[in-house]
């Protein structure tokens, strides 16, 4: 069974400086991992995923995350916060989606971009 | 991409009554979810909505509350019953689009019940 931890429920950045949002992963076998974006009152926008392709996937709006396996960990980052990255995160991981097994959602890390 | 609509985006309702939530996709799809989002918190997976036979839904989530119908492979729907305060939540759509490797969200239906 997968299971998936976000190791903070708040992070604050000021802006103009670099992002890590934390993501481990538990999996009985190679997962899929993805990384939501959600903005106030809006509805879950995929940043990007890993399908067991390139470790270091690239998303949209400058946003990366590195596909650790030694490590189990899936963390996001950006070089450079900017006011619009304000909103909360999840990460989330599936054993095999197309198996028909669960997608499973992170409790969520809410970003806070300080002026 | 698939695109997702839902109706209704939102409503407030009375304790005590049902409302059936409406979830149209403009494309084929196998798998279709109903997620609940309450408050502050994350999404959590109610069922799994499958065409032409029962819904499959995950401890914690009964039929007898959250009925779910899939008449075709473009549309469901879930139906909250007999609704408490407890039932206000974001409910989402979801479908799992096998050409992009990627699963969709919905925009949602925020529920308010008084």
């Amino acid at each position: 069974a997968q299971s998936v931890t976000q190791l903070d429920s708040h992070v604050s950045v000021s802006e103009g400086t670099p992002v890590l949002l934390r993501c481990n992963y538990s999996s009985s076998y190679s997962p899929s991992l993805f990384w939501y974006v959600q903005h106030p009152n809006k509805g879950l926008q995929l940043l990007l995923k890993y399908t067991s392709a390139a470790t270091l996937v690239k998303g949209i709006n400058g946003f990366e995350a590195e596909f650790k396996k030694s490590e189990t960990s899936f963390h996001l980052t950006k070089p450079s916060a900017h006011m619009s990255d304000a909103a909360e995160y999840f990460c989330v991981v599936s054993d095999r989606p197309f198996a028909g097994d669960k997608i499973i959602f992170g409790k969520g890390t809410r970003l806070h971009i300080l002026p | 991409s698939a695109v997702i609509s839902q109706k209704p985006s939102r409503d407030i309702c009375q304790r005590g009554t049902s409302l059936t939530i409406q979830c149209q996709v403009d494309s084929q799809v196998t798998m279709m979810f109903w997620y609940r989002q309450q408050p502050g918190q994350s999404l959590t997976l109610i069922a799994t909505a499958n065409q032409g036979s029962e819904a499959t839904y995950e401890s914690g989530f009964v039929i007898d509350k959250f009925p779910i119908s899939r008449p075709n492979l473009t549309f469901s729907t879930l139906t909250v019953s007999n609704m408490s305060p407890e039932d206000s939540s974001i409910y989402l759509c979801s479908v799992l689009a096998v050409p992009y490797n990627e699963q969709f969200f919905g925009p949602g239906t925020r529920l308010t019940v008084l």
